[in-house]
């Protein structure tokens, strides 16, 4: 497609609900990348894949949060059991490379808003 | 470990002023620079980056930043401000020597340009 796509847009879960959050990257891009953002902050950092290769997942705060891109094109990610401190925008980005050198630009999607009551 | 310290919340600028939304970084070695910009519920947009060679980019909509290695910093800078650049601005590195590839982001300063 011609831009990252994120969905849903908005979600709201009740503490305690697993919920699944869904990439569309840019075809053929190689890296992926999750990222949270909470409010009045900057994104940080939660894991990387490089195709269907989860290469760094030291972000993830908790088990409760898993990632996967089984295919190297789609990625879910999944969090579960959800806690209110997990209310945050969720952001995914996508990049050309493949070759680790890291100086390629990442288009971010739109993000998907999670609000746990 | 690589960081970045955005150290302005916001930066107010008249229509017309020059504006500058500063960043200082911590890395390792060479650092690989970059500038987004983020609109209400819209994700983040690349404005610039720096990897290497000339220490001025220059990036849409007008924006430019100078690298300075001496003061690790990385500012971010208009002559001419309009109403339609304010937004939430990010500043982010990368350590190219971690493989991780991970892009680290600053806390973001509000740029607000009044008419």
């Amino acid at each position: 497609g011609a831009g990252v796509s994120q969905s849903p847009r908005y979600k709201v879960a009740k503490r305690g609900q697993d919920v699944a959050l869904r990439c569309d990257p840019i075809s053929g891009h190689v890296s992926l990348f999750w990222y949270q953002q909470a409010l009045g902050q900057g994104p940080e950092f939660l894991t990387y894949f490089q195709n269907e290769a989860q290469l760094d997942k030291s972000g993830l705060p908790s088990d409760r949060f898993f990632a996967e891109r089984p295919e190297g094109s789609v990625s879910t990610l999944k969090i579960q059991r959800t806690q209110q401190e997990d209310s945050a925008v969720y952001l995914c980005a996508s990049s050309l490379d493949g070759d680790g050198s890291g100086a390629n630009v990442l288009t971010f999607g739109a993000g998907s808003r999670l609000t746990v009551l | 470990a690589q960081s970045v310290a955005q150290p302005e919340d916001q930066v107010n600028v008249a229509e017309g002023n020059p504006l500058t939304v500063k960043c200082t970084y911590s890395v390792s070695g060479n650092p690989y620079l970059f500038w987004y910009v983020q609109y209400p519920n819209r994700g983040l947009q690349f404005l610039l980056k720096y990897i290497t060679g000339d220490n001025l980019v220059k990036g849409s909509y007008g924006f430019e930043a100078e690298f300075n290695k001496s003061q690790t910093s990385f500012h971010l800078k208009k002559p001419s401000a309009l109403v339609s650049d304010s937004a939430l601005y990010f500043c982010a590195v990368r350590d190219p020597k971690n493989a991780g590839n991970m892009l680290t982001f600053g806390g973001g300063t509000r740029l607000m340009v009044k008419p």
